[in-house]
């Protein structure tokens, strides 16, 4: 059974710092790995999508690994803002379904 | 502009009264799935349709039913609401089952059932 893993839960950094998300997950046959945002009470918006044969992607300040054969995902975000503050979330599309198997997320919370 | 609508976006009811959250999408993607998300539990897949007329159960199907006759329409029905279904809920779409792509969701919707 897939399991995803975010590591830490919860992340208060200052303003203008570097921060790495951590995601793993227990089972490599997957299609993708994708990052999602989301913001109290809010949708989900999908930040970055790493196919299985990838091993990065990036947009902006935002760059995602993928590792799948040790199961590990990060997202990396540069030069954080306030407006960073928010939970992000994984997810692991499985192969035969697609459905998505969720990370409990890690809420972030940038100061100025 | 691409969107996945959801409505009602908040809904207080009783047990036992049937209701239909309604989501629609004008990408004409083929694959869409509804995902409840509750505190602790995080998100899990109720049901899912790889196109019209194909639906099949996710994690957590007990208690819904859903329909897909038209491809940008994929109603989630609770027919006898209960409390413990009171929770987030989110409908996804994907273009296609090749599962390349991008999953797009919607903005919730808030259901209490007192």
């Amino acid at each position: 059974k897939q399991e995803v893993t975010q590591i830490p839960a919860a992340l208060s950094v200052p303003e203008g710092e570097n921060l790495v998300l951590n995601c793993s997950f227990t089972d490599s046959a997957i299609y993708n790995l994708q990052w999602f945002r989301q913001d109290p009470g809010k949708g989900l918006t999908s930040l970055l999508l790493i196919q299985s044969s990838q091993r990065e992607q990036t947009s902006g300040r935002l760059n995602a690994s993928l590792d799948k054969s040790s199961g590990r995902s990060t997202l990396y975000i540069a030069a954080s803002q306030p407006g960073d503050s928010a939970t992000y979330l994984c997810a692991v599309a499985l192969r035969g379904t697609g459905k998505l198997i969720f990370g409990q997320g890690t809420t972030l919370q940038v100061k100025p | 502009e691409a969107q996945v609508t959801q409505n009602p976006r908040y809904l207080i009811t009783v047990t036992g009264k049937k209701l239909t959250v309604t989501c629609s999408q004008n990408m004409n993607h083929e694959y869409m799935s509804w995902y409840r998300q509750d505190p602790g539990l995080g998100l899990r897949q109720i049901y899912y349709s790889m196109n019209v007329e194909v639906t099949d159960k996710g994690d957590v199907p007990e208690g819904y039913k859903v329909s897909r006759k038209e491809k940008r329409n994929f109603p989630l029905i609770l027919e006898s609401p209960s409390p413990n279904q009171t929770s987030l809920y989110f409908c996804a779409t994907q273009q296609d089952r090749t599962f390349y792509n991008e999953q797009f969701f919607g903005p919730g919707t808030r259901l209490t059932v007192l």
